[in-house]
């Protein structure tokens, strides 16, 4: 398994960005696919999940309405549209493969990234 | 912001026994959802460690055990060596936050 995230950088606050994950070495699919971040020396926190199909899209509270996770499986791919974003989301986010198909209470993540990061300051 | 409660640090000599709590509550460890752990070593992301509340996947030691009881669970290592020198985090889902999937607050293991 392999997993790639770019997109990331240093933006403006209210400012938006596209993170991407290219995804190899698995059935692409198959899985139920999340976006996990971490802020600079501190512990990590669960932003949104995306089923194998698209049909289910999760998100924490604190992203609910400004962050939109994707996935094109043709190109084997998740995305993260990042937007309003603000000093608080300044982070190194993962991209973290499920070990299910579908987002459930079950979920944990078998696979991660190595991480892109997401800077934002005035 | 976690609610999901590690001890800071836990330190050992090669060769000892440590373990790390994760105390939760009735929304999310102690009702019917697992709980998972994660190694981060040092500059690397996090690695599954534990699925499953006690479930080791392939190519991890059996060095590492884990269990669950009530609202907490832990994670033991035996036989501690140089390389287990890292961040620890436990996992599991909450009903009742704004986050559906928690994180521990993590545990620095330093071995002496």
């Amino acid at each position: 398994v392999h997993l790639v995230e770019s997109g990331g950088g240093m933006v403006q606050p209210g400012r938006s960005l596209r993170l991407s994950c290219a995804a190899s070495g698995f059935t692409f699919d198959a899985y139920a696919m999340h976006w996990v971040r971490q802020s600079p020396g501190t512990g990590l926190q669960w932003v949104s999940g995306i089923s194998w199909d698209s049909g289910t899209m999760v998100y924490a509270d604190s992203v609910k309405g400004r962050f939109t996770i994707s996935r094109d499986n043709a190109k084997n791919s998740l995305y993260l549209q990042v937007n309003s974003l603000r000093v608080e989301d300044t982070a190194l986010y993962y991209c973290a493969k499920s070990s299910l198909a579908t987002v459930t209470t079950l979920d944990w993540f078998d696979s991660w990234g190595q991480g892109i990061l997401v800077t934002v300051s005035s | 912001q976690s609610v999901l409660t590690q001890p800071p640090s836990v330190s050992g000599a090669p060769g000892q026994r440590v373990t790390i709590s994760c105390t939760g509550s009735s929304s999310n460890i102690g009702s019917i959802y697992s709980v998972h752990w994660y190694q981060q070593l040092p500059g690397t992301a996090p690695k599954l460690l534990i699925s499953g509340n006690s479930n080791r996947p392939s190519g991890i030691p059996d060095r590492f055990s884990a269990s669950k009881s009530g609202t907490s669970a832990s994670l033991a290592i035996t036989g501690l060596q140089a390389e287990d020198e890292a961040d620890y985090y436990c996992q599991s889902y909450d009903s009742s936050l704004s986050g559906l999937y928690v994180f521990g607050t993590g545990t620095k293991v330093t071995v002496l």
